[in-house]
């Protein structure tokens, strides 16, 4: 099976950095997604890592340890709109993605 | 704009009942995946089928709920008879594989909010 984990809650404020973390035990590893869901809407794709090292995108960056079993989602400069979940999704070969259970993020003013 | 189109939006229902989900996956992708959603169990896959053939489908509790996909354009999921627990949003996806053009692996529809009472 394939353990997920990662925190259920995160405040921060406008304008600052947060970091969520994941970690994952699976065999057969095939890349990590990162997914954003706003409240009754459905989950968005943000990112994708295969390799180790940091993807980097506008103000999002994800960043893959394959040999820690370990993965960071990095939000700059954050706005009210980041207000949302952001799940962690494993992918192994040959089978659909397994999702973590979401971090919920509130940003305050 | 190419989407996933999921059919009901909500759905109200008494235990006993026949519940049938409806998708439309995005034009030309040929993986689709059906998710439960709750506060307490996060996203569960319940199936995955490629090219209209289930993949897996094991996350299904098969006594009750069946999965398919009569053509390219519509996958369904039915619960007979529903019960309490079944209570959930229901997300179908759509993708790609990589080496097909794919990467972002699953585009999610708006999923269907069921509540059985």
């Amino acid at each position: 099976g394939q353990n997920i984990d990662q925190p259920t809650e995160m405040t921060a404020t406008e304008g600052a950095i947060v970091q969520i973390n994941c970690t994952y035990q699976t065999s057969g590893f095939n890349g990590l997604f990162w997914y954003q869901q706003h409240a009754g809407e459905a989950p968005t794709f943000l990112s994708y890592n295969v390799l180790d090292g940091l993807e980097e995108k506008g103000r999002f960056s994800s960043f893959l340890s394959r040999s820690k079993g370990y993965s960071y989602l990095l939000l700059k400069e954050l706005q009210m709109k980041d207000s949302a979940s952001y799940l962690c999704a494993v992918k192994k070969a040959g089978t659909a993605l397994i999702f973590g259970k979401g971090t919920t993020l509130s940003v305050s003013s | 704009d190419a989407r996933v189109t999921q059919t009901p939006r909500h759905k109200v229902t008494e235990m006993g009942q026949e519940v049938t989900m409806r998708c439309q996956p995005i034009l030309g992708h040929n993986t689709v995946f059906w998710y439960r959603q709750t506060m307490m169990q996060g996203l569960e896959l319940l199936a995955y089928f490629r090219n209209r053939a289930p993949l897996d489908d094991s996350g299904m509790p098969k006594d009750r709920f069946s999965a398919e996909m009569p053509d390219a354009t519509l996958a369904t999921l039915k619960i007979q008879p529903s019960e309490p627990r079944d209570s959930a949003v229901y997300f179908c996806a759509s993708g790609l594989p990589p080496g097909q053009g794919g990467n972002t692996e699953a585009f999610f529809g708006q999923g269907t909010r069921l509540t059985v009472v």
